[in-house]
């Protein structure tokens, strides 16, 4: 099956700082996902974003899928944005509904 | 607006117990989804659904069964449950609409096997 890293797997950073998280991707799919789960384990969907880049307040994401990677960008960190930070690719089913694999996650720590 | 409602959020079993974890969505999506969230991983899909009635296998099925007997609820059980199975679930829904949606998670039940 399709394979999906991400990196780094943890990231420490003081308030204010800027970041960025990589997925790489192993096959072609449909979309891209990227969430955000918070200390309480809820999962806020970011970006939906097959590919170019897409910018919500701090964030923005690009996806380049030729080349089979997405980026997180996070802007002036704030304490807020700490938690696990998850890429997740569609791929069709047989059914015609897509399923989402998972990386394994960013987990972002942000220093007051 | 509800979205999607997960019950229980919390269970404790005993290995062998048997159970069942609801699902319930109010957005009239088709598919469903259910998935496991273990320790320092990503969510692994568990079965998910396309409709009332029709189920398929995700990728660790094994040990769950599950039903879609009406469009806003899908239920996961546990017959005999073991504590490999300890892990927080969560159910997700998702739109057929032509322009792709994404899909819709609930908070989680976070499930653990003594």
């Amino acid at each position: 099956g399709i394979q999906v890293e991400q990196s780094p797997p943890d990231l420490i950073l003081q308030e204010g700082a800027n970041s960025t998280l990589r997925c790489n991707f192993s096959d072609s799919v449909n979309n891209l996902q990227w969430f955000h789960q918070n200390p309480w384990g809820q999962l806020i969907n970011l970006f939906y974003i097959p590919s170019g880049t897409k910018q919500n307040g701090r964030l923005s994401a690009t996806t380049v899928a030729t080349e089979r990677y997405s980026l997180l960008y996070i802007s002036s960190s704030q304490t807020t944005d700490s938690g696990v930070y998850f890429c997740a690719v569609d791929q069709p089913t047989n059914f015609g509904n897509e399923k989402l694999t998972f990386g394994t996650g960013t987990r972002l720590t942000i220093i007051p | 607006n509800a979205g999607v409602t997960q019950t229980p959020k919390f269970r404790v079993l005993k290995t062998g117990q048997s159970m069942t974890l609801l699902c319930a969505q109010d957005m009239n999506h088709e598919y469903m989804y259910w998935y496991r969230q273990d320790p320092g991983m990503g969510l692994r899909l568990i079965h998910y659904s396309v409709g009332e009635g029709t189920t398929a296998k995700g990728e660790v099925p094994d040990g769950y069964n599950v039903s879609r007997l009406k469009k806003q609820n899908f239920l996961l059980g546990l017959e005999s449950a073991a504590p490999s199975q300890t892990s927080v679930y969560f159910c997700a829904s998702s739109s057929r609409d032509r322009d792709r949606q994404p899909q819709h998670f609930g908070d989680g039940t976070r499930l653990s096997i003594l």
